[in-house]
């Protein structure tokens, strides 16, 4: 059974530009969900993916758009970046439509806008 | 007032010490809680998951919820360099499909 795998691990970007972070989700699961991590705090919801369709959306603006495939990957997409993106990324897949709370995180990408 | 507290530490302490971590929270509407654990640099692992109030038991550990307090707990017993690492506490709700995190303590055991 694989793991949540995420990619690319680390890249840097400028103010302005657009980057596309990419999930798959471990084996069976069905639901994926976007977090942020800002260095010292915990994770931050951004939003969550189930059977392709957008089901839930924290405090992110809409510059913060994401998919889901029908394999179950995902990608998040931020536009117009700015320096207070910088933070680690973190896709986490569950089994089902509703999260309980046991989530399977992937390592993370971690993202530096300079 | 973040709706998550959590002490942000460092705390050390000496290897085979008893190490309590801790929660407050202010949403009475939480009712699945959990505690993941992050190494430096990698994703959150969960280490103990809980529906409302009581007791659970894993290891050497238990995680307790008092939910007439909005208190949550994690005891590490017999601590081990291995366990150093950030503790975060998570809850969600029952209609809600997201986690709501501490900012995570972080714990050094030292031999």
């Amino acid at each position: 059974e694989t793991g949540v795998t995420q990619s690319p691990t680390h890249l840097i970007k400028t103010r302005g530009q657009q980057v596309t972070l990419r999930c798959s989700s471990q084996s069976g699961h069905n639901t994926v969900s976007w977090y942020q991590q800002a260095l010292g705090q915990g994770p931050q919801f951004i939003f969550q993916y189930y059977r392709e369709e957008e089901n839930g959306r924290g405090n992110f603006p809409p510059r913060f758009s994401g998919l889901q495939f029908p394999n179950y990957s995902s990608e998040l997409n931020v536009n117009a970046l700015e320096l207070d993106d910088s933070a680690l990324y973190l896709c986490a897949s569950s089994p089902g439509e509703r999260n309980t709370g046991e989530l399977f995180f992937g390592e993370g990408s971690r993202l530096t806008v300079l | 007032q973040k709706e998550v507290e959590q002490d942000p530490g460092p705390l050390s302490v000496p290897e085979g010490a008893i190490v309590s971590l801790n929660c407050t929270y202010s949403n009475s509407a939480f009712q699945y809680f959990m505690w993941y654990r992050q190494y430096s640099r990698k994703g959150p692992e969960l280490l103990m998951y809980t529906y409302s109030s009581g007791n659970k038991e894993d290891g050497r550990f238990t995680a307790q919820v008092d939910k007439s307090s909005k208190y949550i707990s994690l005891f590490i017993r017999d601590s081990q360099p291995s366990d150093s690492a950030t503790y975060l506490c998570a809850m969600s709700g029952g209609n809600t499909d997201k986690l709501i995190f501490g900012t995570g303590t972080r714990l050094q055991v030292f031999p």
